[in-house]
């Protein structure tokens, strides 16, 4: 079973529409929890930190559900520039600074 | 200019080649990361310094050395190349505040190809 699992997708929606992601993670000692942006061809960007009480920016909702361990991305009013790949990642405490991605799920915006 | 710089940007080598990847950064950052990532996989750890005189394996090390040469540079060797390890690698590094919310910041990417 990998560390942290996601849809790979397509998420295929029309513009203005909210998707939401999921995603599990197997190890209970995970501490810190993160969605990296990654474009087609590029290097992943941080879009947002995960933080336990839930966390928002602009139109992108992050929660953390421990007992669950899974994480969740809401977007609200899709953008087509909103299209790229959202990589889940956890820090596992004691692992340092250590990254575990998922795999990584497709949104794809159309018009 | 970019904070984190990868050459080179795509490579195409034979089997048995030796080949470096290079990365710089000028983050200031001590910790430095090779990861490679393949369709459908993620991205995997390959080697990790937390400082000059620190370097540790990752995930899937083996196949791989890595050399870093000041705080700013960390070079990956492929001593002998193999077709699988065809694959995007991608030099990330990140500053140290003991929260474990450090963001990583990386590199635009390798693209190599081992015929």
């Amino acid at each position: 079973r990998k560390e942290v699992e996601q849809d790979p997708g397509p998420f295929n929606v029309p513009e203005g529409a909210t998707v939401a992601f999921n995603c599990t993670y197997s190890n209970s000692a995970s501490q810190s929890f993160f969605w990296y942006r990654q474009d087609c061809r590029k290097e992943p960007k941080l879009l947002m930190s995960v933080y336990s009480s839930g966390n928002e920016d602009g139109r992108f909702t992050a929660q953390l559900n421990r007992a669950s361990q899974y994480i969740s991305l809401l977007i609200r009013d899709s953008k087509l520039s909103d299209s790229a790949t959202y990589l889940c990642v956890v820090n596992i405490y004691g692992a340092g600074n250590m990254l575990t991605f998922g795999g990584g799920t497709r949104l794809m915006v159309k018009p | 200019d970019a904070d984190v710089t990868q050459t080179p940007r795509n490579r195409i080598t034979k089997t048995g080649k030796r080949i470096m990847l290079e990365c710089s950064q000028t983050k200031g950052h001590d910790r430095m990361y090779w990861y490679r990532q393949d369709p459908g996989l993620g991205l995997r750890l390959i080697y990790y310094s937390f400082d000059v005189k620190d370097i540790n394996k990752g995930e899937i090390s083996d196949g791989y050395s890595v050399s870093r040469q000041a705080q700013a540079k960390f070079s990956l060797s492929l001593e002998s190349a193999i077709p699988n390890q065809t694959a995007l690698y991608f030099c990330a590094t990140s500053g140290d505040s003991g929260t474990g919310q450090e963001t990583q910041y990386f590199g635009p990417g390798t693209r190599l190809l081992v015929l």
